[in-house]
Protein backbone atom coordinates (compact mmCIF):
# COMPACT_ATOMS: atom_id res chain seq x y z
CA UNK A 1 0.00 0.00 0.00
CA UNK A 2 1.62 3.61 -0.96
CA UNK A 3 1.84 5.47 2.67
CA UNK A 4 4.59 6.71 4.49
CA UNK A 5 6.22 3.96 6.87
CA UNK A 6 7.84 4.19 10.01
CA UNK A 7 10.42 1.79 11.69
CA UNK A 8 10.41 0.90 14.34
CA UNK A 9 6.83 1.21 16.11
CA UNK A 10 8.33 1.24 19.40
CA UNK A 11 11.33 1.74 21.29
CA UNK A 12 12.52 2.28 25.04
CA UNK A 13 16.00 3.59 25.09
CA UNK A 14 18.44 4.03 28.31
CA UNK A 15 19.57 7.83 28.71
CA UNK A 16 22.57 8.22 26.62
CA UNK A 17 21.53 5.81 24.39
CA UNK A 18 21.41 6.27 20.63
CA UNK A 19 19.17 5.45 17.76
CA UNK A 20 17.80 5.85 14.21
CA UNK A 21 14.17 6.50 13.52
CA UNK A 22 13.51 5.49 9.53
CA UNK A 23 10.81 6.82 7.07
CA UNK A 24 10.21 5.93 3.88
CA UNK A 25 7.50 7.13 1.25
CA UNK A 26 6.63 5.55 -1.93
CA UNK A 27 4.43 8.59 -3.11
CA UNK A 28 7.41 9.91 -5.01
CA UNK A 29 6.83 12.88 -3.11
CA UNK A 30 9.46 15.45 -2.27
CA UNK A 31 9.24 16.93 1.33
CA UNK A 32 9.18 15.04 4.10
CA UNK A 33 9.04 16.03 7.49
CA UNK A 34 10.01 14.85 11.53
CA UNK A 35 7.64 16.20 14.17
CA UNK A 36 6.96 14.86 17.83
CA UNK A 37 3.77 15.32 19.34
CA UNK A 38 3.24 15.37 23.58
CA UNK A 39 0.31 15.75 25.22
CA UNK A 40 -1.02 19.22 25.26
CA UNK A 41 1.33 20.69 22.60
CA UNK A 42 0.19 19.74 19.69
CA UNK A 43 2.58 18.42 17.13
CA UNK A 44 6.18 20.76 16.97
CA UNK A 45 8.27 20.03 13.99
CA UNK A 46 11.48 19.00 14.35
CA UNK A 47 13.38 19.03 11.13
CA UNK A 48 12.00 18.95 7.44
CA UNK A 49 13.74 18.41 4.19
CA UNK A 50 11.87 20.23 1.51
CA UNK A 51 13.47 18.52 -1.45
CA UNK A 52 16.66 15.70 -1.27
CA UNK A 53 19.63 17.40 -0.18
CA UNK A 54 18.09 19.79 1.17
CA UNK A 55 17.28 20.10 5.39
CA UNK A 56 16.55 22.71 7.89
CA UNK A 57 15.65 22.94 11.37
CA UNK A 58 11.99 23.79 12.52
CA UNK A 59 10.69 24.52 16.17
CA UNK A 60 12.50 22.07 18.13
CA UNK A 61 15.93 20.79 16.80
CA UNK A 62 17.95 20.12 19.46
CA UNK A 63 19.18 16.55 20.48
CA UNK A 64 18.22 15.59 16.92
CA UNK A 65 19.94 14.86 13.69
CA UNK A 66 18.37 14.05 10.31
CA UNK A 67 19.75 12.62 6.79
CA UNK A 68 17.73 12.88 3.36
CA UNK A 69 19.20 9.45 2.24
CA UNK A 70 17.48 9.55 -1.22
CA UNK A 71 14.34 10.74 -2.43
CA UNK A 72 11.89 8.14 -0.68
CA UNK A 73 13.87 7.70 2.95
CA UNK A 74 14.09 10.65 5.74
CA UNK A 75 15.89 9.19 8.65
CA UNK A 76 15.74 11.22 12.57
CA UNK A 77 18.57 10.20 14.87
CA UNK A 78 18.91 10.72 18.26
CA UNK A 79 22.72 10.96 19.41
CA UNK A 80 22.32 10.88 23.43
CA UNK A 81 18.95 10.08 24.06
CA UNK A 82 17.48 12.22 27.01
CA UNK A 83 14.19 11.84 28.97
CA UNK A 84 12.63 14.54 27.63
CA UNK A 85 12.66 12.95 24.34
CA UNK A 86 10.12 10.62 25.47
CA UNK A 87 7.48 10.74 22.77
CA UNK A 88 5.72 9.95 20.06
CA UNK A 89 7.00 10.50 16.45
CA UNK A 90 5.58 11.18 12.97
CA UNK A 91 7.15 11.31 10.17
CA UNK A 92 4.86 12.81 7.36
CA UNK A 93 5.75 13.45 3.36
CA UNK A 94 4.22 16.17 1.13
CA UNK A 95 4.45 16.20 -2.88
CA UNK A 96 5.27 19.08 -5.35
CA UNK A 97 4.60 22.65 -3.79
CA UNK A 98 5.66 21.64 0.15
CA UNK A 99 2.38 22.20 2.27
CA UNK A 100 -0.17 22.89 -0.48
CA UNK A 101 -1.91 19.83 -0.41
CA UNK A 102 -1.31 18.87 2.96
CA UNK A 103 0.88 16.20 4.43
CA UNK A 104 0.53 12.36 4.61
CA UNK A 105 1.34 10.76 7.81
CA UNK A 106 2.70 7.69 9.16
CA UNK A 107 1.78 5.78 11.78
CA UNK A 108 4.32 6.54 14.14
CA UNK A 109 7.03 5.74 16.77
CA UNK A 110 6.41 5.51 20.06
CA UNK A 111 9.84 6.47 21.88
CA UNK A 112 10.67 6.13 25.75
CA UNK A 113 13.81 7.23 27.38
CA UNK A 114 14.26 5.68 30.43
CA UNK B 1 5.16 33.78 12.88
CA UNK B 2 2.06 31.71 11.05
CA UNK B 3 0.06 30.22 14.22
CA UNK B 4 -3.41 28.41 14.74
CA UNK B 5 -4.93 28.23 18.07
CA UNK B 6 -7.97 25.42 19.55
CA UNK B 7 -9.61 26.90 22.21
CA UNK B 8 -11.08 23.56 23.56
CA UNK B 9 -8.78 21.26 24.95
CA UNK B 10 -12.51 19.11 24.89
CA UNK B 11 -15.97 19.11 23.40
CA UNK B 12 -18.41 16.56 24.17
CA UNK B 13 -21.90 16.62 22.21
CA UNK B 14 -24.40 14.20 21.83
CA UNK B 15 -24.32 11.40 18.81
CA UNK B 16 -26.97 12.84 16.03
CA UNK B 17 -26.30 16.59 17.40
CA UNK B 18 -24.49 19.50 15.25
CA UNK B 19 -20.49 19.49 16.34
CA UNK B 20 -18.10 22.08 15.81
CA UNK B 21 -14.41 22.30 17.07
CA UNK B 22 -12.95 25.66 16.86
CA UNK B 23 -9.97 27.19 15.06
CA UNK B 24 -8.47 30.60 14.99
CA UNK B 25 -5.59 31.59 13.21
CA UNK B 26 -3.07 34.68 12.57
CA UNK B 27 -0.74 34.62 9.64
CA UNK B 28 0.10 37.26 7.41
CA UNK B 29 -0.43 37.16 3.85
CA UNK B 30 -3.23 34.71 2.61
CA UNK B 31 -3.50 31.66 5.49
CA UNK B 32 -3.40 28.19 3.99
CA UNK B 33 -5.68 26.18 6.34
CA UNK B 34 -5.85 22.28 7.22
CA UNK B 35 -7.71 20.07 9.70
CA UNK B 36 -6.27 16.75 10.42
CA UNK B 37 -8.15 13.75 12.51
CA UNK B 38 -6.04 11.05 14.32
CA UNK B 39 -7.44 7.97 15.96
CA UNK B 40 -5.85 6.28 18.86
CA UNK B 41 -2.62 5.10 18.18
CA UNK B 42 -2.85 6.35 14.74
CA UNK B 43 -1.02 9.17 12.40
CA UNK B 44 -2.78 11.99 11.23
CA UNK B 45 -5.48 11.84 8.64
CA UNK B 46 -5.88 14.87 6.39
CA UNK B 47 -10.21 15.85 6.42
CA UNK B 48 -9.62 19.02 4.37
CA UNK B 49 -8.18 22.03 3.64
CA UNK B 50 -8.84 26.18 2.52
CA UNK B 51 -6.14 27.49 -0.29
CA UNK B 52 -8.40 30.30 -1.48
CA UNK B 53 -12.67 30.07 -3.27
CA UNK B 54 -15.52 29.50 -1.36
CA UNK B 55 -15.21 29.84 2.48
CA UNK B 56 -17.06 26.84 3.07
CA UNK B 57 -14.94 23.69 2.07
CA UNK B 58 -16.39 20.55 2.59
CA UNK B 59 -13.85 17.42 3.69
CA UNK B 60 -13.77 13.58 4.42
CA UNK B 61 -16.45 11.62 6.52
CA UNK B 62 -19.30 14.74 6.28
CA UNK B 63 -17.08 17.17 8.06
CA UNK B 64 -16.83 20.76 6.83
CA UNK B 65 -14.98 24.17 7.24
CA UNK B 66 -16.01 27.95 7.14
CA UNK B 67 -13.55 29.87 6.50
CA UNK B 68 -14.45 33.50 8.41
CA UNK B 69 -11.67 36.15 7.40
CA UNK B 70 -12.94 38.92 9.83
CA UNK B 71 -13.11 36.96 12.63
CA UNK B 72 -9.96 34.81 11.46
CA UNK B 73 -11.88 31.55 12.16
CA UNK B 74 -11.72 28.24 10.47
CA UNK B 75 -13.89 26.06 12.32
CA UNK B 76 -14.65 22.23 11.68
CA UNK B 77 -18.40 21.31 11.67
CA UNK B 78 -20.82 18.10 10.89
CA UNK B 79 -23.95 18.56 10.92
CA UNK B 80 -24.79 15.22 12.30
CA UNK B 81 -21.85 13.56 14.98
CA UNK B 82 -21.24 10.07 15.19
CA UNK B 83 -19.49 8.00 17.86
CA UNK B 84 -16.96 7.03 15.29
CA UNK B 85 -15.97 10.65 15.11
CA UNK B 86 -15.09 10.18 18.80
CA UNK B 87 -10.58 11.55 17.66
CA UNK B 88 -8.33 13.91 18.21
CA UNK B 89 -8.76 17.16 15.67
CA UNK B 90 -6.03 19.28 14.60
CA UNK B 91 -6.10 22.45 12.67
CA UNK B 92 -3.21 23.98 11.23
CA UNK B 93 -1.65 26.26 8.89
CA UNK B 94 1.33 26.87 6.32
CA UNK B 95 4.33 27.83 7.92
CA UNK B 96 6.47 30.61 6.84
CA UNK B 97 8.92 28.19 4.70
CA UNK B 98 6.02 27.51 2.50
CA UNK B 99 6.50 23.62 3.14
CA UNK B 100 6.15 23.01 7.10
CA UNK B 101 2.38 23.12 8.69
CA UNK B 102 2.03 24.45 11.96
CA UNK B 103 -0.28 22.78 13.98
CA UNK B 104 -2.78 23.61 17.12
CA UNK B 105 -2.44 21.88 20.03
CA UNK B 106 -5.61 19.69 19.26
CA UNK B 107 -9.25 19.30 21.04
CA UNK B 108 -10.52 15.78 21.72
CA UNK B 109 -14.20 15.15 20.65
CA UNK B 110 -16.18 12.76 22.08
CA UNK B 111 -19.35 11.83 21.04
CA UNK B 112 -21.87 9.87 23.42
CA UNK B 113 -24.66 7.34 22.57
Amino acid sequence: NAGVTQTPKFQVLKTGQSMTLQCAQDMNHNSMYWYRQDPGMGLRLIYYSASEGTTDKGEVPNGYNVSRLNKREFSLRLESAAPSQTSVYFCASSGRGGSYYGYTFGSGTRLTVV
Amino acid sequence: AQSVAQPEDQVNVAEGNPLTVKCTYSVSGNPYLFWYVQYPNRGLQFLLKYITGDNLVKGSYGFEAEFNKSQTSFHLKKPSALVSDSALYFCAVRGNSGYALNFGKGTSLLVTP
